[in-house]
């Protein structure tokens, strides 16, 4: 049974620190892995897809890694600001049972001013 | 274009009531899920749809029915409320599975007491 884990559950940094979000999951089997942001009250936004064949997505000041073979894959964001704050999750779509997406519980990230 | 829209967006239950939870996406998706989110946990699976007229369980189905008579509405029925359905609800949906990530709705807060 594939489990997602996201260290460390919360997370605080000044304002313009670059930070890094850690995600391992235990099958490699995967045909994708997704960031996915989450702030207070409302619903996940996505932010990044990786396909199980990448190795690494951008978008601005994110940048997403994936090694399937160590059951990794992190969140890199650049020159952090407040806006930041949210909780962030990862979550991984298996390669047979496809509807099977598997979340981590997050990790809080606060950017402080 | 709304995206997923969720009603309604909080709830108290009595136990042994029961309630149907809507959800709406305008963007012609053909795949939508339910997830419920408990406190500092994951998402988990409840009930999946590839498209009108079928429905499959995910990972937690018990306790919960569901329908897809159109493509864009997918409601999620609650019989018998349990106390153990405390949770916060979300839809989503996507246009495929694989390379296409899922759109969120802002999410149903449901109490059973």
């Amino acid at each position: 049974k594939q489990e997602v884990t996201q260290i460390p559950a919360a997370l605080s940094v000044p304002e313009g620190e670059n930070l890094v979000l850690n995600c391992s999951f235990t099958d490699s089997a995967i045909y994708n892995l997704q960031w996915f942001r989450q702030d207070p009250g409302k619903g996940l936004t996505s932010l990044l897809l990786i396909q199980s064949s990448q190795r690494e997505q951008t978008s601005g000041r994110l940048n997403a890694s994936l090694d399937k073979s160590s059951g990794r894959s992190t969140l890199y964001i650049a020159a952090s600001q407040p806006g930041d704050s949210a909780t962030y999750l990862c979550a991984v779509e298996p390669f047979v049972k496809w509807h099977d997406m598997r979340f981590g519980a997050g990790t809080r990230l606060t950017v402080k001013p | 274009n709304a995206g997923v829209t969720q009603t309604p967006k909080f709830r108290i239950l009595k136990i042994g009531q029961s309630m149907t939870l809507q959800c709406t996406q305008d963007m012609n998706h053909n795949y939508m899920y339910w997830y419920r989110q408990d406190p500092g946990m994951g998402l988990k699976l409840i009930y999946y749809s590839v498209g009108a007229g079928i429905t499959d369980k995910g990972e937690v189905p018990n306790g919960y029915n569901v329908s897809r008579s159109t493509t864009e509405d997918f409601p999620l029925r609650l019989e018998l409320a349990a106390p153990s359905q405390t949770s916060v609800y979300f839809c989503a949906s996507s246009y495929s599975r694989g390379l296409y990530e899922q759109y969120f709705g802002p999410g149903t807060r449901l109490t059973v007491t």
